[in-house]
């Protein structure tokens, strides 16, 4: 099956440094990915869409500013979380959506995830 | 707005119980609903996914329902084992936005 991978798996900062995760789609290409945020047993809460080319589609009461994306290639999209605070800290999972017939329309893979803890 | 509620929110059963987790949906217009499990600290692994023209998905002991017209989605798993235990994800996939809506999940632990 595709496979999507998140880099750093675990990071910790201090408060006021910026942070980039990275979302690579291995073997298929992903035209459209999204970026969801999750607390402690809390669900998963969508951040915002990513698509090749232009510019993200967040969500209501994200701050596009503070948390900026960048999808320049079909297989990687970045998240740069801007002067990280501790209320930051978080666990950020990635998907990546293939669009081809082969796996039927809209199937997304999921990253591992990557543990943010602001200091 | 698509809403997704998954119901219990926490299990805790001994080992070989058959269980059943529940997941409803506001809108029935959807395009597929997906059964995933996290473990602590850990991303999302897919475990079953039903188009919404289909009515259930089997892969080994766990078994997907679907009921679209009633906005509901049963998780079944047979003979439940230790390592069963994880939270359980449920997401709706809407038609229209193509932006999957997660449920909170169930916290399943299943103990010797």
């Amino acid at each position: 099956g595709a496979v999507v991978s998140q880099h750093p798996s675990r990071v910790i900062c201090k408060s006021g440094t910026s942070v980039k995760i990275e979302c690579r789609s291995l073997d298929f290409q992903a035209t459209t990915m999204f970026w969801y945020r999750q607390f402690p047993k809390q669900s998963l809460m969508l951040m915002a869409t990513s698509n090749e080319g232009s510019k993200a589609t967040y969500e209501q009461g994200v701050e596009k500013d503070k948390f900026l994306i960048n999808h320049a290639s079909l297989t990687l999209s970045t998240l740069t979380v801007t002067s990280a605070h501790p209320e930051d800290s978080s666990f950020y999972i990635c998907s990546a959506r293939e669009e081809l017939a082969r796996v039927g329309p809209l199937t997304q893979y999921f990253g591992p995830g990557t543990r943010l803890t602001v200091l | 707005k698509q809403e997704v509620t998954q119901i219990p929110a926490a299990l805790s059963v001994p080992e070989g119980e058959n269980l059943v987790l529940n997941c409803s949906f506001t809108d029935s217009a959807i395009y597929n609903l997906q059964w995933f499990r996290q473990d602590p600290g850990k991303g999302l692994t897919s475990l079953l996914l039903i188009q919404s023209s289909q009515r259930e998905q089997t892969s080994g002991r766990l078994n997907a329902s679907l009921d679209k017209s009633s906005g509901r989605s049963t998780l079944y798993i047979a003979a439940s084992q230790p390592g069963d235990s994880a939270t359980y994800l449920c997401a709706v996939l809407s038609g229209g936005s193509y932006i999957p809506t997660f449920g909170r999940g169930t916290s399943l632990i299943v103990h010797p």
